[in-house]
C-alpha cells in the first residue's frame, strides 16, 4: 500500500468518545474514505473527506489535513454495536476507485 | 443495503482449480472494482473495469482476471487455485469521478484447500 497507517486495536467504554488515527503518504493524494467493517461482513461507507477540516454526520465525523498526511475518525457516544474494524482508505487516483487500505483498527466497546 | 450484490457467498475450492465470481453493481454504476481481503488485513485492490474495459490493476498475477458486461456487471476469475488465495473477495461499485461513494457488496468467501 501507500503506508496508511492506523492502529490495530482500540478499547473504549460505552458511552465515551474514541479517535482513531490514520497517516498516510501524501503524494498524489486524491481523497479519503472511512469504512466500518463487522467481523465477517462487507465495509459500510461511513465518510469522505478530501479537503482539510472537519465532516460531521451524526455520532461520526472525520477530520483531515492534506499537509500532514493525516486523518482521524471520531466516534461520539459510544454504542456496543459500534464494535467493529474501521479502516481508513485513500485514493491516490483521480476518477478512480482503486483504494489503498490500511489494516483496520479493531475497536472493542465495553460496558 | 448498497444494491451491489454478489454470488457465491461462500465457496470451498481445491488447490489447481479454477474460480469464477461474480458481481452486480448498483444501478447507474459504471465502474467496478475487485479487492481481496486476507484475515486481519485491509483490502487490496485486484483491477477496475470502467465501460468493459480494465482501467486499473494491482499487484496481482495474470491469473486474476475479469470480465466487464454491457449491463456493467462483472466477473472475477482465478485460475491455478492456490492456498494463499483463501480470502473474501469484495467487488465494489462507484458511477465514477472523484468524490463519488463506493459501495461495496457483501462479498464472496473463498476456501482453497
Amino acid at each position: 500500500g501507500q503506508n496508511i497507517d492506523q492502529p490495530t486495536e482500540m478499547t473504549a467504554t460505552e458511552g465515551a468518545i474514541v479517535q482513531i488515527n490514520c497517516t498516510y503518504q501524501t503524494s498524489g493524494f486524491n481523497g479519503l474514505f472511512w469504512y466500518q467493517q463487522h467481523a465477517g461482513e462487507a465495509p459500510t461507507f461511513l465518510s469522505y473527506n478530501v479537503l482539510d477540516g472537519l465532516e460531521e454526520k451524526g455520532r461520526f465525523s472525520s477530520f483531515l489535513s492534506r499537509s500532514k498526511g493525516y486523518s482521524y475518525l471520531l466516534l461520539k457516544e459510544l454504542q456496543m454495536k459500534d464494535s467493529a474494524s474501521y479502516l481508513c482508505a485513500v485514493s491516490y487516483q483521480t476518477g478512480a476507485n482503486n483504494l489503498f487500505f490500511g489494516t483496520g483498527t479493531r475497536l472493542t466497546v465495553i460496558p | 443495503e448498497t444494491g451491489v450484490t454478489q454470488s457465491p457467498t461462500h465457496l470451498i475450492k481445491t488447490r489447481g482449480q479454477q474460480v469464477t465470481l461474480r458481481c452486480s453493481s448498483q444501478s447507474g454504476h459504471n465502474t467496478v472494482s475487485w479487492y481481496q481481503q486476507a484475515l486481519g488485513q485491509g483490502p487490496q485492490f485486484i483491477f477496475q473495469y470502467y465501460r468493459e474495459e480494465e482501467n486499473g490493476r494491482g499487484n496481482f498475477p495474470p491469473r486474476f482476471s475479469g470480465l466487464q458486461f454491457p449491463n456493467y456487471s462483472s466477473e472475477l476469475n482465478v485460475n491455478a487455485l492456490e492456498l494463499d488465495d483463501s480470502a473474501l473477495y469484495l467487488c465494489a461499485s462507484t458511477s465514477g469521478g472523484s468524490g463519488n461513494t463506493i459501495y461495496f457488496g457483501e462479498g464472496s468467501w473463498l476456501t482453497v484447500v
